[in-house]
């Protein structure tokens, strides 16, 4: 079937660690999303990425890293740098057919707990 | 700039009672799009609609239906004959068409419990 999948679903991570969640989908989207979403507070926008080798910053990109290098897979990586990283993290897809919206797909998340 | 605001942050009703959530969102942009996601316990956010802002057409689906007014910014979800599978949190969300990016903004969400 085709669809988004994230790993781990939970993710405990002592204070100060990287820790790297994994993205993938076969969908042939080519645009792929980061989001946090905290209690309360919607969902937020961390990184996304249009194509291959390309990515841009969202509106809470600080403390965070991507990467795009295959259309599949866009990992994202949480630094010691993330001041609050305890959250649940969802990925997401479009087709990105340009010129309209198009619906972004989502993942099932992962949890992640600083301990 | 681009705002949605999803005034109901928590609705109870009970099994078989009728249902709104409200959506009133903000844009500058003539061309946009609105969407709404359903985000079960589970946690994976379901797409459920989108509409672009030239169509006003209101739109059913089952037990779904939702009410688009251009005149009032809103673009209301109305559950029929809720079910306790409805419980769940939903998401109102805005594109402007001019970000050729698919950047969508979300509310904050409303919490649906569908009591027994």
């Amino acid at each position: 079937d085709g669809g988004i999948t994230q790993s781990p679903k939970y993710l405990f991570r002592k204070e100060g660690q990287n820790v790297t969640l994994s993205c993938e989908q076969n969908l042939n989207h080519d645009a792929m999303y980061w989001y946090r979403q905290d209690p309360g507070q919607g969902l937020r926008l961390i990184y996304y990425s249009q194509i291959v080798n390309d990515f841009q910053k969202g509106d809470i990109a600080e403390g965070y890293s991507v990467s795009r290098e295959k259309k599949e897979s866009f990992p994202l990586t949480v630094t010691s740098a993330q001041k609050n990283p305890t959250a649940f993290y969802l990925c997401a897809s479009s087709i990105n057919s340009g010129g309209v919206t198009d619906t972004q797909y989502f993942g099932p998340g992962t949890r992640l707990t600083v301990l | 700039a681009q705002k949605v605001t999803q005034a109901q942050t928590e609705i109870s009703v009970v099994e078989k009672e009728d249902v709104t959530l409200d959506c009133v969102y903000e844009t500058r942009d003539t061309t946009y799009y609105l969407f709404w996601y359903k985000q079960p316990p589970s946690g994976e956010l379901v797409f459920l609609i989108r509409r672009n802002s030239f169509d006003e057409q209101n739109e059913i689906s089952g037990r779904y239906s939702w009410n688009f007014q251009k005149s009032t910014s809103s673009f209301n979800f109305t559950i029929t004959a809720s079910q306790v599978v409805d419980s769940a949190v939903y998401f109102c969300a805005l594109s402007e068409a001019r970000n050729r990016d698919d950047k969508i903004i979300f509310g904050k969400g409303t919490r649906l419990h569908i009591l027994p």
